[in-house]
């Protein structure tokens, strides 16, 4: 079973809406952390937030926050008032803290192309 | 701050030739990792390292091999190259392990 999975290969949204991007994840450890990157056609990898399994709220990041539903094992992602500059592939990652070794694997999911439309 | 570097930005090889990217920071971060990024397939790690002498292996080992000598540097060889390596690479860095990893610029290798 994937461990990330990101059931939108790829989405479309007006500029100024809000999307939201989804992401769930498959873990039985009680310590895990998801994060979410951006990935510009320019190619680099840009952090955008991250939470952590025993956050008690939602994390935010400017126009950025997160949807964390721990019972569902869903973190989607959810982008407000979208830009132009938005469009870009969005990647969802989980840290497992008993993935073996030293507990510093980071999973990706397969990602999702987002457009902004004007 | 440089952040993290990598080189070179674009490589061919041969099938059965060996070659090492380079990987540095400057950010005094613990925590590095080399992934692959392959169409549709998102990242796959490879190796990493919790910190100089400590390396594990990722999803995808098979093929490469690290070492952590110093705290800035985290080359990734490939042993003998296959078309199958024909990937984008990508190398990371970060503090702790539950903050942002900062990702080098990537290293497009084609196999040949």
């Amino acid at each position: 079973a994937q461990k990330i999975t990101q059931t939108q290969p790829g989405m479309f949204v007006q500029e100024k809406e809000a999307v939201t991007l989804d992401c769930t994840y498959d873990t039985s450890d009680p310590s895990y952390g998801l994060f979410w990157y951006k990935q510009p056609s320019s190619g680099e990898m840009i952090f955008l937030i991250y939470q952590g399994s025993y956050d008690q709220q939602n994390a935010t990041e400017g126009r950025y926050s997160l949807n964390f539903q721990k019972a569902r094992k869903s973190a989607n992602l959810v982008i407000s008032a979208s830009q132009l500059g938005d469009s870009a592939m969005y990647f969802c990652a989980m840290r497992e803290a008993n993935s073996g070794g030293s507990n510093y694997k980071l999973t990706f999911g397969k990602g999702t192309l987002l457009t902004v439309n004007p | 701050n440089a952040g993290v570097t990598q080189t070179p930005k674009f490589q061919v090889l041969k099938t059965g030739q060996s070659m090492t990217l380079q990987c540095a920071q400057d950010m005094n971060h613990e925590y590095m990792s080399w992934y692959r990024q392959d169409p549709g397939m998102g990242l796959r790690l490879i190796h990493y390292s919790v910190g100089a002498g400590i390396t594990d292996q990722g999803e995808v080992p098979n093929g490469y091999n690290v070492s952590r000598s110093t705290t800035e540097d985290f080359p990734l060889r490939l042993l003998s190259a296959a078309p199958s390596q024909t990937s984008v690479y990508f190398c990371a860095s970060s503090y702790h392990r539950d903050n942002e990893q900062f990702f080098g610029p990537g290293t497009r290798l084609t196999v040949l």
